[in-house]
């Protein structure tokens, strides 16, 4: 069965360092992956996404990820960690199901930045 | 602006009472999604439509309903069945079946 595990439910750092959050999936087909990020009492917002081609993606807010399939893996990273990066990231990745593209999402990593 | 909009942002519901939650978008999109969220977990699908009339369900239907008479709009309906709404509800849509979900801002849903 097709899953999704990212690896710390909570991170913490501080300001200037930097962030990486880990995502691994299963899955005998390959997939489409996908970072977002929520803030309190708000919808997901994309980060960026892996469908095909380059396997170093970058996304919006100066983050990247890159896709690894010999280690399935779809890690999260940014340089240097700001304060309003401060909320909770979700991986998701994409299957298909049925006819259409079922979206499966980890439990979520919150991240915390301090000063 | 072209967006997903959810409505109202916090809802209260009573025993036995069925609600509905809203959810509206102008991105021209064909499919939609219903999610629920609860803490310390990710988005669980209830139900998504693909087209105008036509949706199925999701991992967690059960207590839920929904129609897409428009194309614009998939309301959701907590049903008295629905043992324990209590969760933040997510709604969104995609151009199509390879493109990434595009999600409204959520409505909370609580027991009184």
């Amino acid at each position: 069965a097709q899953s999704v595990t990212q690896l710390g439910s909570h991170v913490s750092v501080s300001e200037g360092a930097l962030v990486l959050l880990r995502c691994n999936y299963s899955s005998s087909v390959p997939p489409y992956l996908f970072w977002y990020v929520q803030y309190p009492n708000q919808g997901l917002q994309l980060l960026l996404k892996y469908t095909t081609g380059a396997t170093l993606v970058k996304g919006i807010n100066g983050f990247e990820a890159e896709f690894k399939k010999s280690e399935t893996s779809f890690h999260l990273t940014k340089p240097s960690a700001h304060m309003s990066d401060a909320a909770e990231y979700f991986c998701a990745v994409s299957f298909p199901s049925g006819g259409y593209n079922k979206l499966i999402f980890g439990a979520g990593t919150r991240l915390a930045v301090h000063p | 602006d072209g967006g997903i909009t959810q409505s109202p942002k916090y809802l209260f519901r009573k025993e036995g009472q069925n609600v509905t939650l809203s959810c509206e978008q102008n991105l021209n999109h064909d499919a939609m999604y219903w999610y629920r969220q609860d803490p310390g977990q990710g988005l669980r699908l209830i139900y998504y439509s693909q087209i105008v009339n036509d949706f199925q369900k999701g991992d967690i239907a059960e207590g839920y309903s929904v129609s897409r008479e428009k194309k614009e709009s998939f309301p959701l309906t907590v049903t008295s069945a629905q043992k324990n709404p209590t969760a933040f509800y997510l709604c969104a849509s995609s151009a199509d079946r390879n493109q990434p979900q595009h999600f409204g801002d959520g409505t909370r849903l609580s027991i009184l």
